[in-house]
């Protein structure tokens, strides 16, 4: 099956810093990629779609100055979360979509702790 | 506007019980309707789907049933393993190229 890996898996930092976490798809060109975020015990939230080489659709209620996504390849998609504050610790996951079997794919996850 | 309501939040089952989680929608436009599997600390995999075409698909001992007409779909896990202790979303969703919806979740515990 196809692969999207993440990376880090996890991550810890000061408040004020940024961070990128980096979602690739392995086997798989993904026109598609999105990004999610889930707190613990609940469902993952959708956080914004992107498609290669144009911007990011964010969801409403998300900051898209405060989370940058580039989509810049097709098989590669980064979330930095800027200027970062313990509320946004969270676990982040990516989705890659296979246009071949229009199926998604999720990573491995990426836990953030904002100290 | 609550698209997707997935029940039970928790569920408790003997090994080799049958474990059953519902899922109720009211968009009529979606049109693939897939269970998803996540682990503590992983990313959600996919289980089983199914297309609004077909009233039920079977695969090992998963299944889905769907009422297209009482807009709900369920899982069904037949012979429940402790290893199937995961949390379930059901994510159904309009078009190929659309986003999942996700359910609540259900956290599935299999008793040894």
């Amino acid at each position: 099956g196809a692969v999207v890996s993440q990376h880090p898996s996890w991550v810890i930092c000061k408040s004020g810093t940024s961070v990128k976490i980096e979602c690739r798809s392995l086997d798989f060109q993904a026109t598609t990629m999105f990004w999610y975020r889930q707190f613990p015990k609940q469902s993952l939230m959708l956080m914004a779609t992107s498609n290669e080489g144009s911007k990011a659709t964010y969801e409403q209620g998300v900051e898209k100055d405060k989370f940058l996504i580039n989509h810049a390849s097709l098989t590669l998609s980064t979330l930095t979360v800027t200027s970062a504050h313990p509320e946004d610790s969270s676990f982040y996951i990516c989705s890659a979509r296979d246009p071949l079997v229009v199926e998604q794919f999720f990573g491995p996850g990426t836990r953030l702790t904002v100290l | 506007q609550q698209q997707v309501k997935q029940s039970p939040q928790s569920l408790i089952v003997q090994k080799g019980g049958i474990s059953i989680i519902n899922c109720a929608y009211e968009n009529t436009a979606f049109d693939y309707f897939p269970w998803y599997q996540q682990f503590p600390g992983k990313g959600p995999a996919l289980l089983i789907a199914i297309r609004p075409d077909v009233s039920e698909k079977k695969e090992g001992r998963f299944t889905i049933s769907f009422n297209k007409s009482a807009k709900q779909f369920s899982l069904h896990i037949m012979d429940s393993q402790p290893g199937d202790s995961a949390t379930y979303f059901c994510a159904p969703r309009v078009g190929s190229a659309r986003q999942l919806t996700f359910g609540s979740g259900t956290q599935l515990t299999v008793l040894p």
